[in-house]
């Protein structure tokens, strides 16, 4: 299996609810990345998990809580969001060895916050 | 900070003619350098890094330090290579920046 999935494809929520993302590698990676890409813009890096551990929080606010239970998965909790976090939000992967390697990203899930 | 910029958001050209894909970096370090592409419906991948030094699909890049530049280059354009191309840079912390993107159009 050489591709990162993420479901679900997509997400439509209000804004008292609490949903999780979720994303799987079973590629051996072991870094893994969330991305938040709003319409006609580059992705922008939220979290870097390496060997579980979170390792990079770019300052997201906490209303999004990332998780890593094991190697292969990463979820992202979601809980009161507003309308301007609706956004598509991509999972990567790679390895984690020295220096900086290739990330494979997933097909992102598509969030809608109303 | 790091800062990717690519100046051309749609750069259109008829197929056989040449590309370049801009992308100006500003960083005070040693980076590394990717081109990412995103065809229609696909999901972004990475094209090159300059680390490897490869042609992939007849496209090219180099890294000049100098101009602190990484345009991506392709002789003889096809149709196929019609995509969104991200320039990105990461400074070893493993957490990649992206310029805003050109897209590519190529004509018949």
């Amino acid at each position: 299996d050489t591709e990162v999935t993420q479901t679900p494809k997509h997400l439509v929520m209000g804004m008292t609810n609490k949903k999780s993302l979720k994303c799987e590698q079973h590629m051996g990676h072991r870094a893994m990345y969330w991305y938040k890409q709003k319409a006609k813009k580059p992705p922008e890096l939220m979290f870097v998990y390496s060997y579980e551990k979170l390792s990079i929080n770019e300052s997201v606010p906490s209303r999004f809580s990332p998780e890593c239970p094991n190697s292969s998965l990463l979820n992202l909790h979601l809980h009161a969001l507003q309308p301007e976090d609706s956004a598509l939000y991509l999972c990567a992967s790679s390895r984690a060895g020295q220096g900086t390697d290739t990330q494979y990203f997933g097909p992102g899930t598509r969030l809608t916050v109303l | 900070a790091q800062r990717v910029t690519q100046p051309e958001k749609l750069l259109s050209v008829f197929k056989g003619a040449p590309v370049e894909l801009k992308c100006n970096y500003s960083y005070s370090g040693s980076p590394e350098l990717f081109w990412y592409v995103q065809y229609s419906r696909q999901r972004l991948q990475l094209l090159l890094r300059h680390i490897s030094r490869e042609s992939i699909k007849g496209f090219t890049a180099d890294l000049n330090k100098g101009e602190t530049s990484f345009h991506l280059k392709k002789p003889f354009a096809q149709e196929e290579d019609s995509a969104m191309y991200y320039c990105a840079l990461d400074t070893g912390r493993r957490a990649l920046t992206f310029g805003s993107g050109t897209r590519l159009q190529v004509q018949p």
